[in-house]
Formats: structure tokens, C-alpha cells, sequence
């Protein structure tokens, strides 16, 4: 059973910096493009960032490029992303999701979101 | 960045209704369309990938279709376990984009 499961969020101030973590388990971790994905309070889904299965290859949002770093350390199943420069609009719940597997446009590149960690909240707040 | 836009942004129906969702796109996105339903406090599930594949245990009452720059999501007769958030979500290009969600009530 695929398992994801993110750590990581919390308080943090305006300007700040966290690093974000989802650990992965029940699949063969190396061959699957993830995703990042957030949800500001009562709001819709954001697209954030996507990774291949190799690392090599990233794409990110233009709300968040430059600010955002997506990685993974296949060695130890799990994803990151690290949030720096944060902004108030960035507070949200952010999940990882995994590729679905059913095919996409460019192989490096994350296609439809098939599992979702239950998310881990990051609040910005002075 | 291709936009998605959604309609309606809410809908009121009844159990036994079916209802349509529709999904527009900035520029063709060829039939790279997955379509998400959301519960409150909970992650989004995927429904239908590739317009209108349907996900493993996805209820046959879902389906999709469209191509190029609009998308349908329909429920053929609605179920009390149908109401819940939709969002739709294209996956052509490097940067994807997700709908505003349409949020489907209980008439």
C-alpha cells in the first residue's frame, strides 16, 4: 500500500525558512515523478512543484521559483521541499503526491497525482 | 502558465441528479486532464486521469471527456457521498495548473 506521509510545517516568521520532508513507502520510490501541492485556508489547490524520478529534472510554480527548492534522496524514500523567503500568502497546507503512473506528455515530469500525504501545515506569522 | 477555469464555482443538486463540470483551458492541453474530489480536511482523491480514464475503485457513475481546451467532468446520478469539493488539473506542460474548484451541495 502506498504510503505518504509529510513533516516538516510549522510557525515560522516572515522571511523565514523550513524544509519540509515526505517519507515514502509501498512503491519503488526511484521511479515515480512527486509533486507539491498547497491549500491556503478555505481555498483551492496550488500546483507547487514537480520532480522527476531520477532528481535531475524540476519545474516549480512562478508564485514560489526562486523561493522553493524541490529534492529527493531516493536512498531514503523520501521527498523535500524547502520554503525560503516566506510570505504570509504562502501560510497553506501543503501536500506531496505521488505520479499515478498513466502516462504524461514529457517522461520527466510528474502526470496526474495518484496518492496524496495527508499534508502538513505551514503557518507564516509575525 | 496555462490557466484553468472552472464552472460552476458552486452547485446545488439533489441524490439522483446528474451533473456536469466543466473545465476550460488557456491553450490546448492536448487530453493531459485528471480530475481530483476533495472532502473537507481531508487530501483530494483522483477520480479520472487522461480525460477520462477512470482511477482503480472510482465508482462507474464518474466520467470524463473532452479534448484540446474544454473538459466535462459528469456524475450520472448523484450519491449522498458525492458531495465534496472538484477540481480538475492539467499536466501538459512543465508547470502544471489546477481549476478553482467547483463545490457541489446538497439542494
Amino acid at each position: 500500500e502506498v504510503q505518504l506521509l509529510e513533516s516538516g510545517g510549522g510557525l515560522v516568521q516572515p522571511g523565514g525558512s523550513l524544509r519540509l520532508s515526505c517519507a515514502a513507502s509501498g512503491f519503488h520510490f526511484t521511479t515515480y515523478a512527486m509533486t507539491w501541492v498547497r491549500q491556503a485556508p478555505g481555498k483551492g489547490l496550488e500546483w507547487v512543484s514537480g520532480i522527476s524520478g531520477s532528481g535531475t529534472s524540476t519545474s516549480y510554480a512562478d508564485s514560489v521559483r526562486g523561493r522553493f527548492t524541490i529534492s529527493r534522496d531516493n536512498s531514503k524514500n523520501t521527498l523535500y521541499l524547502q520554503i525560503s523567503s516566506l510570505r504570509p500568502e504562502d501560510t497553506a497546507k501543503y501536500f506531496c503526491a505521488k505520479d499515478g503512473g498513466g502516462g504524461r506528455p514529457y517522461a520527466d515530469n510528474p502526470g496526474e497525482l495518484g496518492s496524496w500525504g495527508p499534508g502538513t501545515q505551514v503557518t507564516v506569522s509575525s | 502558465d496555462i490557466q484553468m477555469t472552472q464552472s460552476p464555482s458552486t452547485l446545488s443538486a439533489s441524490v439522483g441528479d446528474r451533473v456536469t463540470i466543466t473545465c476550460r483551458a488557456s491553450q490546448s492541453i492536448s487530453n493531459w486532464l485528471a480530475w481530483y474530489q476533495q472532502k473537507p480536511g481531508n487530501a483530494p482523491q483522483l477520480l479520472i486521469y487522461k480525460t477520462s480514464i477512470l482511477e482503480s475503485g472510482v465508482p462507474s457513475r464518474f466520467s470524463g471527456s473532452g479534448a484540446g481546451t474544454e473538459f466535462t467532468l459528469t456524475i450520472s446520478s448523484l450519491q449522498p457521498d458525492d458531495f465534496a469539493t472538484y477540481y480538475c488539473h492539467q499536466y501538459n506542460t512543465y508547470s502544471h495548473t489546477f481549476g478553482q474548484g467547483t463545490k457541489l451541495e446538497i439542494k
